[in-house]
C-alpha cells in the first residue's frame, strides 16, 4: 500500500504564508490522485477544505488554495489567522482506494 | 441544512459485530460517493471504505477487507457499515463523510466511538 507523507509540524506567523505538502511513496502526485485536504481542530470532526487538487468548498476561506508543486500536492495558506491553527490532512486516491497522510500540525504563532 | 449523523457505535468484545449507520439530510445523497473514515485515540485519519452513488461499487482498506461491509439505502438517505470479527485495533471514532462535487462538500458527521475490548 502506498504511503502518503506530510510534514509533521509547521509554524506560521499571523498574517504569514505557509505551504503544506503531500507526497506519495509511488512517485509524483498528479491530478489523477484527486488530492483532498482536510482541517481538523481538537475535539472536532474534520472538514473538507480542498478537493480534486484545487477546488474549494463554498465555505473554504479564500486564503486557502490547493495546487501541485514539485511532484507533490500542496495546500497554501496566505494570510494565516489564529483560527487556522489545526491539524491538516491530505488524502490521495490510488486506483479507487484512498490513503491519508499522517497529518501536519500547524501552529500560528 | 446539511447533516450527517452517525449512530450504532458502542462497546463490543473482540470477535463481535456492530452496524454503524449514517443518516444524511440536506443534500442529494445519491449523487455523492460516501466514505467511512476512522481515527484511533490520539492518532490520524484512516480511510476505511467508500461506496459510489448507486451502491454498485465499493472499496475497502486491506485492514478491514472481508470483515467490514459498506452499503447504502438511497431511499432512506442512509449509509451503513457492517463490522464483523472486530479486533482491538478497530477501536476508533468512526466518521462518515461525503465526496465533493460542483463546489459542494456536504461534509462529515460528528463521529461515533467504537470500542473493542474484553
Amino acid at each position: 500500500q502506498a504511503v502518503v507523507t506530510q510534514e509533521p509540524s509547521l509554524t506560521v506567523s499571523p498574517g504569514g504564508t505557509v505551504t503544506l505538502t503531500c507526497g506519495s511513496s509511488t512517485g509524483a502526485v498528479t491530478s489523477g490522485h484527486y488530492p483532498y485536504w482536510f482541517q481538523q481542530k481538537p475535539g472536532q470532526a474534520p472538514r473538507t477544505l480542498i478537493y480534486d487538487t484545487t477546488n474549494k468548498h463554498s465555505w473554504t476561506p479564500a486564503r486557502f488554495s490547493g495546487s501541485l508543486l514539485g511532484g507533490k500536492a500542496a495546500l497554501t495558506l496566505s494570510g494565516a489567522q489564529p483560527e487556522d491553527e489545526a491539524e491538516y490532512y491530505c488524502s490521495l486516491s490510488y486506483s479507487g482506494t484512498r490513503v491519508f497522510g499522517g497529518g501536519t500540525r500547524l501552529t500560528v504563532l | 441544512e446539511v447533516q450527517l449523523v452517525e449512530s450504532g457505535g458502542g462497546s463490543v468484545q473482540p470477535g463481535g459485530s456492530l452496524r454503524l449507520s449514517c443518516a444524511a439530510s440536506g443534500f442529494t445523497f445519491s449523487s455523492y460517493y460516501m466514505y467511512w473514515v476512522r481515527q484511533a485515540p490520539g492518532k490520524g485519519l484512516v480511510w476505511v471504505s467508500h461506496i459510489n452513488g448507486d451502491g454498485s461499487n465499493t472499496k475497502y482498506a486491506d485492514s478491514v477487507k472481508g470483515r467490514f461491509t459498506i452499503s447504502r439505502d438511497n431511499a432512506k438517505n442512509t449509509l451503513y457499515l457492517q463490522m464483523n470479527s472486530l479486533r482491538a485495533e478497530d477501536t476508533a471514532v468512526y466518521y462518515c463523510a461525503s465526496s465533493c462535487r460542483d463546489g459542494t462538500c456536504p461534509g462529515w458527521g460528528q463521529g461515533i466511538l467504537v470500542t473493542v475490548s474484553s
